[in-house]
């Protein structure tokens, strides 16, 4: 059974940093990409960041390029997301996501979200 | 960036009714990479179709996609109590430049 387990979400203030972190298992962590998709307080879906399955290849959506960071521990089934530069706009659910291939397309798994605030 | 356009909003039926919400995007999506998801309050979302008209694993044959190029439809024939949700598109065509359509609210009338 696949299964995506998030942590790290919580409080932090303006310009602050937060490490997201999602636990896979139940499947072959290396072949498949994955990816962060954020969630606003009542609002719709929106892809952040991507990454190959050997961590190669890294993609990001452009209201969040060069503040955060993707990248992937194959020997630890780990996702990460470092974030940087935080703004109040980012605060969201974070789902982490598995990939249908290792292409960043569709996800046919998702972790159950952690939720980053980003207030003062 | 491919923007993607659903319609209504918000769908008001009832049960064994049939459903059909519309996907438009801004730009051809090439190779029909063209996604639906489910999502019920406090949950993931939940893959329903992909590539516009596959049904992923698990998926009752209730529910069918169609559509190609900037036009796409999500059909549910029959609902059932479980089937009321918010649905949203997804494009992968651009990959990895991947958005959302803002979702359709699915409500029982």
């Amino acid at each position: 059974e696949v299964q995506l387990l998030e942590s790290g979400g919580g409080l932090v203030q303006p310009g602050g940093s937060l490490r997201l972190s999602c636990a896979a298992s139940g499947f072959t962590f290396n072949t498949y990409a994955m990816s962060w998709v954020r969630q606003a307080p009542g609002k719709g879906l929106e892809w952040v960041s991507g990454i190959s399955g050997s961590g190669i290849s890294t993609y990001y959506a452009d209201f969040v390029k060069g503040r955060f960071t993707i990248s992937r521990d194959n020997s630890k089934s780990t996702l990460y997301l470092q974030m940087n530069s935080l703004r109040a706009e980012d605060t969201a659910v974070y789902y982490c996501a598995k990939g249908g291939s290792n292409y960043v397309r569709t996800f046919d798994y998702w972790g159950q979200g952690t939720l980053v605030t980003v207030s003062s | 960036e491919i923007v993607l356009t659903q319609s209504p909003g918000t769908l008001s039926l009832s049960p064994g009714e049939r459903a059909t919400l519309s996907c438009r995007a801004s730009q051809s999506v090439s190779s029909s990479y063209l996604a639906w998801y489910q999502q019920k309050p406090g949950q993931a979302p939940r893959l329903l179709i992909y590539g516009a008209l596959s049904r992923a694993t698990g998926i009752p044959d209730r529910f069918s996609g169609s559509g190609s190029g900037t036009d796409f439809t999500l059909t549910i024939s029959r609902l059932e109590p479980e089937d009321f949700a918010v649905y949203y598109c997804q494009q992968y065509g651009s990959s990895p430049a991947i958005t959302f359509g803002q979702g359709t609210r699915l409500e029982i009338k």
